[in-house]
């Protein structure tokens, strides 16, 4: 079964640097992600596609403070010299034939 | 740019049927390198697929709604519509409609709307 598995909570101060982890599940190291964010109280906005291989690509305006990475079976979202506004939920988010799968979502405090 | 936006009714009663539209601009919902999608979020949780549509009509639904979901295509109008029937509280949530980008080794959710409630309640 696709399953995607994201920490509940994460935080960092403001101008520092915070590293999201999204794990597939068994049999599923190879797929690629996206990841979402959502800043409180609006719709969701698509940061980033992260392959396996740990190339990325960007959507449109996303800073470069945004960066994804792989490592086996976990998919990375990097943001540096954090500001308040990326205080957010952040959800990665994958395909399967015919389905599609989204982890349960990591809250970013930012201090 | 594209832009899309839902509509349709915030409160519907148990048992009956939700209904809601989605309206793209900006673009044209016949396009063969998209496919168009519902999402929902339930009050203070995470986000959940419910289904989504090719412009020729092909349908995948979540297999924990499928019975009692349907999701149409009215080009026409470049718009998409979800039926979701037999509603009781657990279906009360945000409901958001986005554009599926397929992308070969991943189909991805851009843009989204900014999403409409709908509570079920008596």
């Amino acid at each position: 079964q696709l399953v995607l598995t994201q920490p509940p909570s994460a935080s960092a101060s403001l101008g520092a640097s915070v590293k999201f982890t999204c794990t597939l599940s068994s049999g599923h190291s190879s797929y690629a992600i996206a990841w979402h964010q959502q800043q409180p109280d609006k719709g969701p906005r698509y940061l980033m596609k992260v392959n396996s291989d740990g190339s990325h690509s960007k959507g449109d305006g996303i800073p470069d403070r945004f960066s994804g990475s792989s490592s086996g079976a976990e998919r990375y979202l990097t943001i540096s010299s954090l500001k308040s506004e990326d205080e957010a939920d952040y959800y990665c988010q994958t395909w399967g034939t015919g389905i599609w799968v989204f982890g349960g979502g990591t809250k970013l405090t930012v201090l | 740019q594209l832009q899309l936006q839902e509509s349709g009714p915030g409160l519907v009663k148990p048992s009956e049927t939700l209904s809601l539209t989605c309206t793209v601009s900006g673009g044209s919902i016949s396009s063969s390198s998209y496919f168009w999608g519902w999402i929902r979020q339930p009050p203070g949780k995470g986000l959940e697929w419910v289904g989504n549509i090719y412009f020729g009509g092909t349908t995948d639904y979540n297999p924990s709604l499928k019975s009692r979901v349907t999701i149409s295509v009215d080009t026409s109008k470049n718009q998409f519509s979800l039926n979701l029937r037999s509603v009781t509280a657990t279906d009360t949530a945000v409901y958001y409609c986005a554009r599926i980008v397929r992308g070969g080794s991943l189909d991805w959710f851009d843009p989204w709307g900014q999403g409409t409630l709908v509570t079920v309640s008596s």
